[in-house]
């Protein structure tokens, strides 16, 4: 599977968009890229995935490049309830879609 | 649907002990997994299955054994416990058809081997 990489940590106002960065240059034509989130030691929460097309869902937008080489999670108007780690993953069907969690990203929303 | 059930909740084991973590899930999901989160580090895929009775590894498997009789079930077995085994332990199911792949998690059971 690809690797991704993803800045460690994020802040953004409650209210504002979040904007977090993927970067998955490895990634082969067959994977999607999913993103997940946990909030304290709960277990992880899916977000949304896309393989070429951007994604749109009640929770949050994908934007994936034309080369597919890197993403942007979007969180339109950030609450504070949306502090927690998000992970960017590559995953495909040959590996029956395990997820290869990385330390993500810690976002944290701030009033 | 209570989703991904994972019990214990938490359990401290003694070195070369034995457990098996359990899981279910009631959602008539295909594929299952076990992850495990050590302290400030991302999930870990130690075994998935993709279906009664087929099982395979992940990152890392060592001290760890799997079994899949069951759509439900999806146990993970520790023998000769470690202190390296310490860690929070996450179940996940998925449908695995169609277009979409997404994982459901259950709550964890925290493991300490002392």
């Amino acid at each position: 599977d690809a690797k991704t990489t993803q800045p460690p940590s994020m802040d953004c106002a409650e209210g504002r968009a979040a904007n977090l960065p993927c970067n998955h240059s490895t990634i082969s034509g067959n994977e999607y890229v999913y993103w997940y989130r946990q909030i304290h030691s709960q277990g992880p929460q899916y977000i949304i995935h896309g393989l070429k097309n951007n994604e749109t869902n009640e929770m949050a937008s994908l934007i994936i490049t034309e080369d597919r080489k890197s993403s942007t999670l979007i969180l339109p108007h950030a609450t504070l309830r949306d502090t927690a780690v998000y992970y960017c993953i590559v995953t495909a069907p040959n590996s029956g879609y395990a997820l290869n969690f990385g330390k993500g990203t810690s976002l944290l929303v701030t009033p | 649907n209570a989703g991904v059930t994972q019990t214990p909740k938490f359990r401290i084991l003694k070195i070369g002990q034995s457990m098996t973590l359990q899981c279910t899930q009631d959602m008539n999901h295909n594929y299952m997994y076990w992850y495990r989160q050590d302290p400030g580090m991302g999930l870990k895929l130690i075994y998935y299955s993709v279906g009664a009775g087929i099982t395979d590894k992940g990152e890392v498997p060592n001290g760890y054994n799997v079994s899949r009789s069951t759509t439900e079930d999806f146990p993970l077995r520790l023998e000769l416990a470690a202190p390296s085994q310490t860690s929070v332990y996450f179940c996940a199911s998925s449908y695995g058809m169609g277009v979409s792949y997404e994982q459901y998690f259950g709550p964890g059971t925290r493991l300490t081997v002392t």
